[in-house]
Formats: structure tokens, C-alpha cells, sequence
């Protein structure tokens, strides 16, 4: 079967970088993708990795190592509003499906 | 411009009755998912299509059923519903080989 780990918290105080990692483990896997959750809202995309190496999007950059089923995403200059969980999903398979992580809740304090 | 919505937001139901969930996109996008959501397990797929008259099985599709007539919508039913079936429920949207999904807002469900 499918299955991602990453850690259920991470605390970081404001201005400060914080990393949260992913491994998988998944059959037809073609990429990592990331996804935002603020409490009671909907997910919403931040970053895909289909190839090794680091993806920069503004504060968020996304890290991929393929041959280590590993991933990452570095979030920089932190702020309050970065407060939320935040799930690392394989794209994988013949129907290429989604398959989340049970999500990171990342808590900025002032 | 082009959304997403989910009705109801908010549902109440009893064991055993059967329940609707309404997904509509405005995006035109082939791709269509449901997703429920649970505390400790992330978003688990429930059902997908990937067009007109396409359905397939996700994860958890037990007791679960979705029929796709056009392009903008793909209800989720509940044929009887159980408590076990509590959650908050999500659909979701893509383009044709996209990696990129679109949620809904969610329609949480209480089945008592």
C-alpha cells in the first residue's frame, strides 16, 4: 500500500525557518506535492516536486530525493498566518492518485 | 470567477438514512474527487472520476457511492448512513493529468 510519514507538530517562532520532512513509501510514485490546511478551511496547494531538488515559491521552497523517498518543505521568514497544517501527498499509481500524509500542524508563536 | 462549493456545509443525519453530498466546479475540469477527513489520518480518498460516466474506488469506499452525469458535478452518497461515517468530507477538482487539486470548502457531517 501507500503510506507517507511526517511529524504531527512543529513549533517555530516568528521569523524564523522551520523544516518539515516526509517520507514515503508508494508504488508508481511520480512526485511530491504539498498542501496547506488553516483550521476548518479547505487544503489548498502550495508546492509539487516530480524531480529531484529544491522548488523555490516566494517564502516556501519544496525539496525531493527520490532515490531516499524523501521530501521536504522549508518555509522561511515565518508569520503568524503560516499557523496550519500542512500535508505532504504522493501523486503515484496507474490512476494517479493522491495518497496525504496525516498533516503537520505548525504552530508560529510571537 | 471559476469555484468549487459544497452543500450542504453543515448536515445532521440519523443511522441509517441515506444522505447526499453535492459537489459543483466551475472549472470544467475532467478530474473530480471526494475525500473525507479524519483526526490522525489525513484526507482519504473516498471516490474519483476522471470524466463523464467515470467512477472509480479510493481508499474507503465502502458505503459510499458517486455518479458522474456531467462535468460540473459529482454528488457522494451515503446509502445507510453510520456514526462511523462522521467526518468532515471534501471534494476536490484537478485538470486532465494535473497534479494539482482544488478543495471545496467541506461539508461536515454528523451522523448520530
Amino acid at each position: 500500500g501507500q503510506s507517507l510519514e511526517q511529524p504531527s507538530e512543529v513549533t517555530a517562532v516568528e521569523g524564523a525557518i522551520v523544516q518539515i520532512n516526509c517520507t514515503y513509501q508508494t508504488s508508481g510514485f511520480y512526485g511530491l506535492s504539498w498542501y496547506q490546511q488553516h483550521d476548518g478551511g479547505a487544503p489548498t496547494f502550495l508546492s509539487y516536486n516530480a524531480l529531484d531538488g529544491l522548488e523555490e515559491t516566494g517564502r516556501f521552497s519544496s525539496f525531493l530525493s527520490r532515490s531516499d523517498s524523501y521530501g521536504y518543505l522549508l518555509l522561511q521568514e515565518l508569520q503568524m498566518k503560516d499557523s496550519a497544517s500542512y500535508f505532504c501527498a504522493a501523486y503515484s499509481g496507474s490512476a494517479r492518485q493522491l495518497t496525504f500524509g496525516s498533516g503537520t500542524q505548525l504552530t508560529v508563536l510571537p | 470567477d471559476a469555484e468549487i462549493t459544497q452543500s450542504p456545509r453543515h448536515k445532521i443525519t440519523e443511522t441509517g438514512r441515506q444522505v447526499t453530498l453535492a459537489c459543483h466546479q466551475t472549472w470544467n475540469h475532467n478530474n473530480m474527487f471526494w475525500y473525507r477527513q479524519d483526526l490522525g489520518h489525513g484526507l482519504r480518498l473516498i471516490h474519483y472520476s476522471y470524466g463523464v460516466q467515470d467512477t472509480n474506488k479510493g481508499e474507503v469506499s465502502d458505503g459510499y457511492s458517486v455518479s458522474r452525469s456531467n462535468t460540473e458535478d459529482l454528488p457522494l452518497t451515503l446509502e445507510s448512513a453510520a456514526s462511523s461515517q462522521t467526518s468532515v468530507y471534501f471534494c476536490a477538482s484537478s485538470e486532465q493529468d494535473s497534479d494539482t487539486q482544488y478543495f471545496g470548502p467541506g461539508t461536515r457531517l454528523t451522523v448520530l
